[in-house]
């Protein structure tokens, strides 16, 4: 498996309550990715890095924030989380290339009540 | 942006059967389309991908094809295994960078033994 550490795996937290989830690789590759999962939905793209310091907005962008300055780490930040941001969150990781693939962590379970 | 639709979303064969997923994409600068596996409380693992210079690939069980014009690509997978039964996601993605991608809704794949 890829060395991605996505932390807690597991969260509960009250709507409007900030929270921060972190990735963690150990692959040293370029880009780092936030997804999340709903039901019937798919994975869909929240933010993405491109480098230390170098982020840019997904498809369902608004309500979070991201921060990458280390390699190694990229966070996303729910400023004051709402139910409906309740979900699956996964990271993933890749390298640039035309021949490289993204290697997504085990994901991070998030309820606000 | 891109727009994946990915049919059926729930398929059940019997153990040696074929199975067949098809998705469609609306945005012709995609060029890379991957496939991933997703067992219950993981993260989506890559188990095929095909770019758009390509028009199959094949990796033993599972084969890829790519009717760019068309824009639609189908996972073959034959001689099925329980072990097969998973959530199955389709994306598209424009250029080298692996995990922007746009997901289908997944496929829930059932091998009955």
């Amino acid at each position: 498996d890829a060395g991605i550490t996505q932390s807690p795996r597991h969260k509960v937290t009250e709507t409007g309550t900030p929270v921060t989830l972190r990735c963690h690789q150990t692959e040293n590759h370029r880009y780092m990715y936030w997804y999340r999962q709903d039901p019937g939905h798919g994975l869909r793209l929240i933010h993405y890095s491109y480098g230390v310091k170098d982020t840019d907005k997904g498809e369902v962008s608004d309500g979070y924030s991201v921060s990458r300055s280390k390699t190694e780490d990229f966070l996303l930040t729910l400023e004051s989380a709402t139910s409906s941001q309740t979900s699956v969150y996964f990271c993933a990781i890749s390298d640039q290339g035309d021949s490289t693939e993204a290697f997504f962590g085990q994901g991070t379970r998030l309820t606000v009540v | 942006g891109e727009n994946v639709e990915q049919h059926p979303s729930t398929l059940s064969v019997q153990e040696g059967d074929s199975a067949v997923i098809k998705c469609t994409y609306s945005d012709s600068a995609s060029n890379y389309f991957p496939w991933y596996k997703q067992e219950l409380g993981k993260g989506p693992q890559l188990i095929i991908d095909i770019r758009s210079n390509v028009g199959e690939k094949k990796d033993q069980r599972i084969a890829v094809t790519l009717n760019k014009t068309a824009k639609h690509f189908s996972l073959h997978i034959t001689e099925t295994q329980p072990e097969d039964s998973a959530v199955y996601f389709c994306a598209a993605s424009e250029g080298t960078n692996a995990g922007k991608s746009t997901f289908g809704d997944g496929t829930t794949l059932t091998v009955k033994p």
